[in-house]
């Protein structure tokens, strides 16, 4: 199965934008990345999620590397309300490989 | 558009007993996946059900078990449960097509004993 790694932490200023990393080098050609965060004592939240091609939705960017090893969530003008941990997590046939996740601190 | 609803949230049991878990998929989504979350292993997959019939499983003893109703709905059962399945059971509805997104309820928080 996948594995991805991120960093444990890292804080951000509001208002600025927030470049979340994870490498994913173990993943398969048909392995979708995706990106959720979880605020404490609820569910994790879908952000995004993409194949091969970068995406952009209403939330946030998704860069994926050409080699599909590595991708960066970018979140472009952060809150105090996007502080939370951040996953990002390898679809492996409908079962999503999670990873520990990055803590996001947003400070004012 | 109502989102995916677990009952009970809390539940405390005793070593021994077993326990039964609830989810309510989105309205329209055949697919419910059930995953476990603990501060020593994070999130870990458990099993995923699709048309009534379970699909995909994790690597869980066969004391994990769970079914799918006609209507999506799906339970989760832990029998002779034991202190390490202290857990958030977090359960996740999609259409079931790879490239749609699993949505998240906010669990049942399960405490033993």
């Amino acid at each position: 199965d996948a594995k991805t790694t991120q960093p444990t932490s890292m804080d951000c200023a509001e208002g600025r934008a927030a470049n979340l990393p994870c490498n994913h080098s173990t993943i398969s050609g048909n392995e979708y990345v995706y990106w959720y965060r979880q605020i404490h004592s609820q569910g994790p939240q879908y952000i995004i999620h993409g194949l091969k091609n970068n995406e952009t939705n209403e939330m946030a960017s998704l860069i994926i590397t050409e080699d599909r090893k590595s991708s960066t969530l970018i979140l472009p003008h952060a809150t105090l309300r996007d502080t939370a941990v951040y996953y990002c997590v390898v679809d492996s046939w409908g079962k999503l490989q999670f990873g520990a996740g990055t803590q996001v601190v947003v400070t004012p | 558009k109502a989102g995916v609803t677990q009952t009970p949230r809390y539940l405390i049991k005793t070593r021994g007993q077993q326990v039964t878990l609830s989810c309510s998929p989105i309205s329209g989504h055949r697919s419910v996946s059930w995953y476990q979350q603990t501060p020593g292993q994070g999130l870990q997959f458990l099993f995923e059900y699709f048309s009534e019939t379970q699909r995909n499983k994790g690597n869980f003893p066969g004391r994990f078990s769970g079914r799918q109703f006609s209507n999506s709905r799906s339970e989760m059962n832990v029998s002779t449960l034991e202190l390490g399945d202290s857990a958030l059971y977090l359960c996740a509805s999609s259409l079931g097509d790879r490239a749609q997104p699993q949505h998240f309820g906010d669990g049942t928080r399960l405490s033993i004993l």
